[in-house]
């Protein structure tokens, strides 16, 4: 168990609905990362968050948004939604932008 | 831009066995870092083993440990003893020092045959 929580595990939608994904980073982690898997692009950031601010942003759709709330805590929206954003969603935590990142067990998104 | 590149889609080795898995990639950087990752069918993503591109020593955790060639810019795993539990995907990940991001590469799949 990595520490890192992310609900829910599973998430079946339809196209053109919205979803929102949560994640719980490890005790005293203020780097928050997400991550897309699919068979197509393979591991992919999408965006980090650090201590409620967005830090970086990577290969993220303007359907996507997300951010920390003051409990650390953080969520993807994704919006519109299209059969190519099924995938697996990835959240991840670190301390800080040391290298070590710990990441959840994912959220698997189909969109039917 | 930095790349993460993993030439072998599959993998197999026999259960006690040694196999290596390839990583190579390309920056301009000096100081980053370097990882193996591994997803067995939980789909959990599990740090393996890191590399700090300024020692030259290799680093090594239990049965697992790296061959770092910097000026080369490879970084292959070794997995000695194999077991079953071994069996998984296998990811390459870069990060710049300073960075943010997990570059990672395609993966290698590793099946360990009993």
């Amino acid at each position: 168990d990595s520490g890192v929580t992310q609900t829910p595990k599973h998430l079946i939608t339809a196209t053109g609905q919205r979803v929102t994904l949560r994640c719980s980073p490890r005790s005293g982690d203020l780097s928050v990362y997400w991550y897309q898997q699919s068979l197509d692009q393979g591991l992919q950031f999408l965006i980090q968050y650090y201590n409620g601010e967005e830090r970086a942003k990577g290969n993220i759709l303007e359907r996507f948004s997300a951010q920390q709330f003051p409990d650390l805590h953080s969520e993807l929206n994704l919006s519109s939604l299209e059969l190519g954003d099924s995938a697996l969603y990835f959240c991840a935590s670190s301390v800080a932008d040391d290298g070590q990142a710990f990441f959840g067990q994912g959220t698997r998104l189909t969109v039917v | 831009a930095q790349t993460v590149t993993q030439s072998q889609p599959e993998m197999s080795v026999q259960e006690a066995e040694t196999v290596t898995l390839s990583c190579t990639y390309d920056t301009s950087e000096s100081d980053y870092y370097l990882f193996w990752y591994k997803q067995p069918p939980s789909r959990q993503m599990i740090l393996v083993i890191r590399q700090e591109a300024y020692k030259q020593q290799n680093a090594t955790e239990n049965r697992f440990s790296v061959n770092f060639q910097k000026a080369a810019k490879s970084f292959s795993l070794k997995i000695s003893d194999s077991q079953l539990g071994d069996a998984a995907m296998y990811f390459c990940a870069y990060k710049v020092e300073y960075g943010n991001k997990l570059v990672f590469g395609a993966g290698t799949i590793l099946r360990v045959k009993s």
